[in-house]
């Protein structure tokens, strides 16, 4: 067990809606990053939070956006969901460079 | 960008063979990560390499990188059928320490 807790653990959306995930950071982790994997694919950097900022930003589109709270557990939000949005969403936290640990993901279906 | 490449895709072998995965960064890496990812489960941390020329085993697993911190390699000898899974480089370069995946090894052994 990594102590990186994601939730829910699957989800079915319809095109067009918003979805929040959640993830909860190891303890002592000041630094969380979002992956989505695509099936058959590596995962993605979508962003990483350091310190509750915005810290680097891969090649995802405005809609996708996040937060990072002051206990350092985040949130990844999805607006105007795309069928291509469905994958596995992954949550990592680190400490700063560190090994990443990730949550069990998850599964988002949008349909 | 940054971009990480790994081949083979895909390697069948028998159990008892050897397996070596390469990656390759188009840039030069700080320090580089590997994964497992067994089927239906999220990437769980194996090693980090941080030293030029550095080379790591963990029993059965030898991994290496580059002199010039742009290629990595893992190298297991005698596969078990509990070696199954994609396996994932992830190096990390500039300010923001995100982790860049290369695009995964299957390994499927047949016993």
């Amino acid at each position: 067990e990594t102590g990186v807790t994601q939730s829910p653990t699957h989800l079915i959306k319809t095109r067009g809606q918003q979805v929040t995930l959640r993830c909860s950071s190891q303890s002592g982790h000041n630094t969380v990053s979002w992956y989505q994997q695509a099936l058959g694919q590596g995962p993605q950097f979508i962003f990483q939070y350091y310190r509750e900022e915005e810290n680097g930003r891969g090649n995802f589109p405005p809609r996708f956006s996040g937060l990072q709270f002051p206990n350092y557990s985040s949130e990844l939000n999805v607006n105007a969901l795309e069928l291509d949005d469905s994958a596995l969403y992954l949550c990592a936290s680190s400490d700063r460079g560190r090994r990443a640990f990730f949550g069990q993901g998850t599964r988002l279906t949008v349909v | 960008g940054q971009q990480v490449m790994q081949i083979p895709q895909y390697q069948h072998v028998q159990e008892g063979e050897d397996f070596t995965t390469y990656c390759n960064s188009s840039t030069t890496l700080s320090n580089i990560q590997w994964y497992k990812q067994r089927p239906g489960g999220h990437p769980v941390f194996l090693i980090q390499l941080v030293k030029s020329g550095e080379v790591k085993k963990q029993k059965r697993l030898t991994f290496q990188f580059g002199e010039a911190k742009k290629n990595s390699s893992l190298h297991i000898t005698a596969t078990q059928t509990t070696d199954v899974g994609t396996y994932f480089c992830a190096g990390t370069g500039g300010a923001t320490n995100k982790l860049i995946f290369g695009t995964g090894t299957l390994l499927a052994v047949q016993p």
